[in-house]
């Protein structure tokens, strides 16, 4: 099994829907994170979370909410989708000083 | 803020070439960096990680170095392989910031 499951791997939504992407890992990490990667930009940090009550905004989160369920469990909801959040979505955890960074396979979302 | 350069953007190199990717960065507080690869529409897979401490790490044909004074970093693939075909990223993890900086990457071709 996968340490870090994003669900749905592929998604094509209308705008103005609500849409949730679901992240799990089995790693036991505190600490988790979504990352939106677009060509030639790089990745970007949406939000993360230390731990289950514990949430932060990232450097695009405007647009996006989060939900962290359970130390495994971290959720990125776009409320209101719109076609520049087309977009693939990655989950991470952790990002730390000593250890590497575990990355979900991604979600490829569509906003038509 | 910290910013992450990656060149070239793209190579190409004929099988059994061996082969150097660059990585720069601004600001050299970092915890550590960490080399990536990507394949078309996968998620992120770590290749080595280096502590600001050290200054080399290797894994198989992989040689990954560190300069931290002087804010750049170079992995090296030898006896390169179609199979090494993919999009290289390198990110570091800022001291007191709590998320990975990535460059754009490079996205190297190996001809058959």
């Amino acid at each position: 099994d996968a340490d870090v499951t994003q669900t749905p791997r592929n998604r094509i939504t209308k705008t103005g829907k609500r849409i949730m992407l679901e992240c799990s890992q089995t790693k036991g990490h505190d600490r988790m994170y979504w990352y939106r990667q677009d060509p030639g930009l790089g990745l970007q940090l949406i939000y993360y979370s230390f731990d289950v009550k514990d949430i932060n905004k990232g450097e695009i989160s405007d647009g996006y909410s989060v939900s962290r369920q359970a130390q495994a469990k971290f959720s990125l909801s776009l409320e209101s989708a719109i076609p520049n959040q087309t977009a693939l979505y990655f989950c991470a955890t952790p990002i730390s000083m000593n250890t590497e960074a575990f990355f979900g396979q991604g979600t490829r979302l569509t906003v038509v | 803020k910290q910013e992450v350069t990656q060149i070239p953007a793209a190579l190409s190199v004929p099988e059994g070439e061996n082969l150097v990717l660059n990585c720069s960065f601004t600001d050299s507080a970092i915890y550590n960096l960490q080399w990536f690869r990507q394949d078309p529409g996968k998620g992120l897979t770590s290749l080595l990680l280096i502590q600001s401490s050290q200054r080399e790490q290797t894994s198989g044909r992989l040689n990954a170095s560190l300069d931290k004074s002087s804010g750049r970093s170079t992995l090296y693939i030898a006896a390169s392989q179609p199979g090494d075909s993919a999009t290289y990223l390198c990110a570091v993890t800022q001291t007191g910031a709590n998320n990975l900086f990535f460059g754009t990457g490079t996205r190297l071709t190996v001809i058959p």
